[in-house]
């Protein structure tokens, strides 16, 4: 059974710090997901991680994926309130199967 | 392209009644998802259908949940009867093989009293 495991669950942080969320996974994969989830909405898609070595930017988070080490990092420069949010990384083994979420990392981005 | 399209957004339901719970997924995605979110055990896979056909039904919880899908840009999710601890946020997703990625709806907030 393919799991996927996130850390930190809850992360509490000051405006303009950086942090990195970590995501394990438990098989092979080439592709993984990572979406942002806000309070009482959907699941919105952020990155999707093709390959080994992959890295994908967009403003302040940058996503990359070790398919060797099963890891994939979100890393958050000079946070702003506005990505408060939960942030899940998800897996699939092909594409149009089943996609396996982790647990989600809860972000809070304080004045 | 509109989405995702769930509905309803919200139900509110006593226990014992049958809920419909509905999905139109984005046109030319072959592949459709109904997905459960809770509190305690976060975002769990119901069922996925590739081309209409149910793949995987491993995640319906029992009997009482049944899923269809009896063409492309339609599927429902079915509760009967209902029950307290069905109450969840349930998502339908759709992809496409030929693309990378899950598209997901806007969810209905299923309250079961």
């Amino acid at each position: 059974e393919l799991k996927v495991e996130q850390n930190p669950l809850f992360l509490s942080m000051q405006e303009g710090k950086n942090y990195t969320i970590y995501c394990n996974y438990s098989t092979t994969s080439d592709r993984l997901y990572w979406y942002r989830q806000d309070p009482g909405k959907s699941l919105e898609s952020l990155f999707v991680l093709l390959s080994n070595g992959a890295v994908k930017q967009e403003g302040r988070l940058m996503a990359s994926l070790d398919t060797k080490a099963r890891l994939s990092t979100l890393h958050i420069t000079a946070a702003v309130h506005d990505l408060s949010a939960t942030y899940f990384c998800a897996v699939d083994r092909t594409s149009g199967s089943r996609l396996t979420f982790g647990e989600g990392t809860q972000l809070t981005v304080n004045p | 392209d509109a989405g995702v399209i769930q509905s309803p957004r919200h139900e509110v339901t006593e226990m014992g009644q049958e809920v419909t719970l509905r999905c139109k997924p984005i046109s030319g995605h072959n592949s459709l998802f109904w997905y459960r979110q809770t509190m305690m055990r976060g975002l769990e896979l119901l069922i996925y259908f590739n081309n209409n056909v149910p793949i995987d039904d491993s995640g319906m919880p029992e009997d009482r949940f049944s899923a269809k899908m009896p063409n492309a840009s339609f599927s429902t999710l079915k509760i009967q009867p209902s029950e307290p601890r069905d109450s969840a946020v349930y998502f339908c997703a759709s992809s496409a093989r030929r693309l990378y990625g899950y598209t997901f709806g806007s969810g209905t907030r299923l309250t079961v009293v």
